[in-house]
Parts: C-alpha cells; sequence; structure tokens
C-alpha cells in the first residue's frame, strides 16, 4: 500500500520568506508527527497530531512554526519569515495509535538562503 | 524524566563482524522499544520493536535486539556486518499511556562498514 508521503521533497526559499510543507499519512492511521532532522543530527521532535487535535506542541521552536491537520488526514507545517537556521530536513511521520510504531516519509529537505 | 542514550554516536567494523549498537533507556513503566535505521538520503525504516512477549525480537536484515528489563537496555546485533548495513541507526523509546505515548529518541549511531 501507500506509505507516507511528503511534498514538496526539496524547498528553497530566501530569508524572510513563508512556507508550507504537506504530508500525506498512511490511510487509517490517526497519529502523525513532525520532526526535524539537521545536518548529522538525530530527531527533534516538533508536533503530535491525534486526529486533528495536537496534544503535545511542545517541540515547536518558535511562535514561526505553525502546524494543522484536516480531516484527519493530511497535514501541513508551516514557517513563516523563515530563518537560516531553520535549514533542515523536515520529516513526516503516521502510526495507527500514538502507541504503534510510526512510519516515516521521505522528507523535506528545507533550504533558507 | 525519561531518556534513551545510544553509546557511540560512530560505530566502525569489518565487513563480516559483529555488529553491536548500544541503546539503554530510563523509563519508569514498562516501555516500548524500536530501533529504526536512516540510509543516505532516505527516510527512517522500522527495523525491529520490542512491546511484549519474547524479549529477544529479530527483525529486518538478519538485525536483533534483546530486551533486557534489568539493565534496562535494548541493544542492536547482527552477526555478520554487510557492506549495506552502513547507515544510521536509531533508538526509540515510547513511553506514557494510551493516546498519551510518545516516542522518546536517541541520537543516534552511524554504522560505517569497512570492506
Amino acid at each position: 500500500g501507500a506509505g507516507v508521503s511528503q511534498s514538496p521533497s526539496n524547498k528553497v526559499t530566501e530569508k524572510g520568506k513563508d512556507v508550507e510543507l504537506r504530508c500525506d499519512p498512511i490511510s487509517g492511521h490517526t497519529a502523525l508527527y513532525w520532526y526535524r532532522q539537521s545536518l548529522g543530527q538525530g530527531l527533534e521532535f516538533l508536533i503530535y497530531f491525534q486526529g486533528n487535535s495536537a496534544p503535545d506542541k511542545s517541540g515547536l521552536p518558535s511562535d514561526r512554526f505553525s502546524a494543522e491537520r484536516t480531516g484527519g488526514s493530511v497535514s501541513t507545517l508551516t514557517i513563516q519569515r523563515t530563518q537560516q537556521e531553520d535549514s533542515a530536513v523536515y520529516l513526516c511521520a503516521s502510526s495507527l495509535a500514538s502507541y504503534y510504531e510510526q512510519y516515516f516519509g521521505p522528507g523535506t529537505r528545507l533550504t533558507v538562503t | 524524566a525519561q531518556s534513551v542514550t545510544q553509546l557511540g554516536s560512530h560505530v566502525s567494523v569489518s565487513e563480516g563482524a559483529l555488529v553491536l549498537l548500544r541503546c539503554n533507556y530510563s523509563s519508569s513503566v514498562p516501555p516500548y522499544l524500536f530501533w529504526y535505521v536512516q540510509y543516505p538520503n532516505q527516510g527512517l525504516q522500522l527495523l525491529l520493536k520490542y512491546t511484549t512477549g519474547a524479549t529477544l525480537v529479530k527483525g529486518i536484515n538478519g538485525f536483533e535486539a534483546e530486551f533486557k528489563k534489568s539493565e534496562t537496555s535494548f541493544h542492536l546485533t547482527k552477526p555478520s556486518a554487510h557492506m549495506s548495513d552502513a547507515a544510521e541507526y536509531f533508538c526509540a523509546v515510547s513511553v506514557g499511556a494510551g493516546n498519551n505515548r510518545k516516542l522518546i529518541w536517541g541520537l543516534g549511531t552511524s554504522l560505517a562498514v569497512n570492506p
């Protein structure tokens, strides 16, 4: 079956611009996660959705970051007024429920110039 | 607070040698435990998991891991390394209850396999 998909795969943007990253989870997966992975670093948790609500958004690094999920499916991560330190690979994962294993998408590589 | 420690950010082995990647966790409740692998320029892929039952779990590509509660460890092993095993490996622990469960991630171990 189809896995987690993310778009775009690569995004280059100028400092100060807003960007939207999209995640399509596996059909039927109620839990969805966003992570950030900087070069040579581990996974940095950003936000977790259960259905359309976000019980844990503790990892969002600043108020420039926001995310939403609609219809219990697609999620978008929005970064406003991008900064160079936002450059990273943004990974999305989904799972059947919060305690099941997570399935990851290929990521979106964001470069802020 | 729960945490996951992967000992050794970089591990190098010879092709055909034993692979041992260490993972220790701290958790006040029985955890679910996972190992993920990330090949260069790819997303993360589940290698294996422990939830309940047999403490020795087998995963893909010949990897296995053993949950040792007394040592709070979940080390990943493979008897004979292949060149294709070169990747980043992440240990993760699922803690909490019900929909409040979350994954705590280790910082990863980069495995190099030398010919």
